[in-house]
């Protein structure tokens, strides 16, 4: 089955340091991808999406993903980490004849330091 | 996007009873989803509601542990039923409004005694 994998359950940057956030996926056949954040005690909020358009994605809060088919990735990216970020952040996919299911990845949590 | 009201927001229940979670959406939508999250973990789908229809489970979930009702366009409970302490986690609902445009609900965090 179709799934993604979280590169570090555990990631801790500097205010103002690039964040970086590994996702990739098991497919052969690019699925739809997308990255959501949890902040403590609340729901899941989508920051971006790929659904085959343009492959460099941005989002919310400052956040894009490129979508690397030959490295099957989809690594979050942000130039200037801000203590705001700290969160939970979440790879997903609706694999390929997934009926719209979203698969989740295990879950990044990102702690910013002053 | 839509916008969901997940009730109630957290319980704490006894062993052995059942607990419905409601879920309205603010606009009317075909595909609603049920997951759990259980501490510190990720989210797994429960089960698929559509309106009007049989809710489709998730292998190692079932219907007499997880009954779903989805009345109309707009609803849907679920109901997580003869309680133990393994089902403390966080139940969140989810709606497709849009085109791959997932809105989730706040979720509803659920400790079992």
């Amino acid at each position: 089955a179709q799934s993604v994998t979280q590169l570090g359950s555990h990631v801790s940057v500097s205010e103002g340091a690039l964040v970086l956030l590994r996702c990739n996926y098991s497919s052969s056949v690019p699925p739809y991808l997308f990255w959501y954040v949890q902040y403590p005690n609340q729901g899941l909020q989508l920051l971006l999406k790929y659904t085959s358009a343009a492959t460099l994605v941005k989002g919310i809060n400052g956040f894009e993903a490129e979508f690397k088919k030959s490295e099957t990735s989809f690594h979050l990216t942000k130039p200037s980490a801000h203590m705001s970020d700290a969160a939970e952040y979440f790879c997903a996919v609706i694999p390929t004849g997934g009926y719209n299911k979203l698969i989740f990845g295990a879950g990044t949590r990102l702690a910013v330091h002053p | 996007s839509a916008v969901i009201s997940q009730k109630p927001s957290r319980d704490i229940c006894q062993r052995g009873t059942s607990l419905t979670i409601q879920c309205q959406v603010d606009s009317q939508v075909t595909m609603m989803f049920w997951y759990r999250q259980q501490p510190g973990q990720s989210l797994t789908l429960i089960a698929t509601a559509n309106q009007g229809s049989e809710a489709t489970y998730e292998s190692g979930f079932v219907i007499d542990k997880f009954p779903i009702s989805r009345p109309n366009l707009t609803f849907s409970t679920l109901t997580v039923s003869n309680m133990s302490p393994e089902d403390s986690s966080i139940y969140l609902c989810s709606v497709e409004a849009e085109v791959f445009g997932y809105t989730f609900g706040s979720g509803t965090r659920l400790t079992v005694v």
